[in-house]
């Protein structure tokens, strides 16, 4: 079936530090990548997205790539600010399957000054 | 532009009753998706509904419903509530037209965390 593997969290870093969260999927067909983030006693925002291979989504200094042959969507930020504490999402959409997002188990990044 | 408004926030209930969550998605958006978060298993899929219809079901028990109505706010209800019902139950909106709008482009609410006792 269709499912989403993130790296464990918490991940740690100091302020301006570069940040790298791990995401690979298992999918039939072409599906739709995401990264949903969720601050502190808020909802979920999308971070950004690809819905094709080699297509690269990037909002707010974060990039990820989507990589049909290593199936993965991994998200990183150059340098990362105490602001970008929360915790991060990697999601998939299958073509066809509308509005089910299948996300992993999510990411805690903590960043201290 | 308002965004999803999710109702109530926070509620109590004891098992065996059954709960009513409502949602109002953003203005003109005629999708709206639930889903269930919980520390244990995550975020999962519960049911979108888009134009009144269900179109999309995730694997949960008969005891979780929804409807939509014409002005596409939403409603979910849990009968028969169980301990492990006890979740953050999130609403999330879109246009939900392939080709408008990417699909798996949520825009969600703050939830409702339920609390069974």
């Amino acid at each position: 079936g269709n499912s989403v593997t993130q790296m464990e969290g918490p991940v740690t870093l100091s302020e301006e530090a570069f940040l790298t969260i791990n995401c690979t999927y298992t999918a039939t067909g072409y599906p739709s990548l995401f990264w949903y983030v969720q601050y502190p006693g808020e909802g979920l925002q999308l971070l950004l997205k690809a819905t094709k291979a080699d297509d690269k989504g990037s909002n707010k200094g974060f990039e990820a790539t989507y990589r049909k042959e290593t199936t993965s969507f991994h998200l990183e930020k150059g340098s990362v600010q105490v602001s970008d504490s929360a915790v991060y999402f990697c999601a998939l959409t299958r073509s066809g399957g509308y509005n089910k997002l299948i996300f992993g188990a999510g990411t805690r990044l903590a960043v201290h000054p | 532009k308002a965004g999803v408004t999710q109702t109530p926030r926070y509620l109590i209930k004891t098992r065996g009753q059954q709960v009513t969550l409502s949602c109002s998605p953003i203005s003109g958006h005629r999708s709206v998706s639930w889903y269930q978060q919980t520390p244990g298993q995550g975020l999962q899929f519960l049911f979108e509904y888009f134009s009144e219809t269900q179109r999309n079901k995730g694997n949960f028990p008969g005891r979780f419903s929804g409807r939509q109505f014409s002005n596409s706010r939403s409603e979910m209800n849990v009968s028969t509530l169980e301990l492990g019902d006890s979740a953050l139950y999130l609403c999330a909106s879109s246009l939900g037209l392939a080709g408008v709008q990417v699909v798996g482009e949520l825009f969600f609410g703050e939830g409702s965390r339920l609390t069974v006792l």
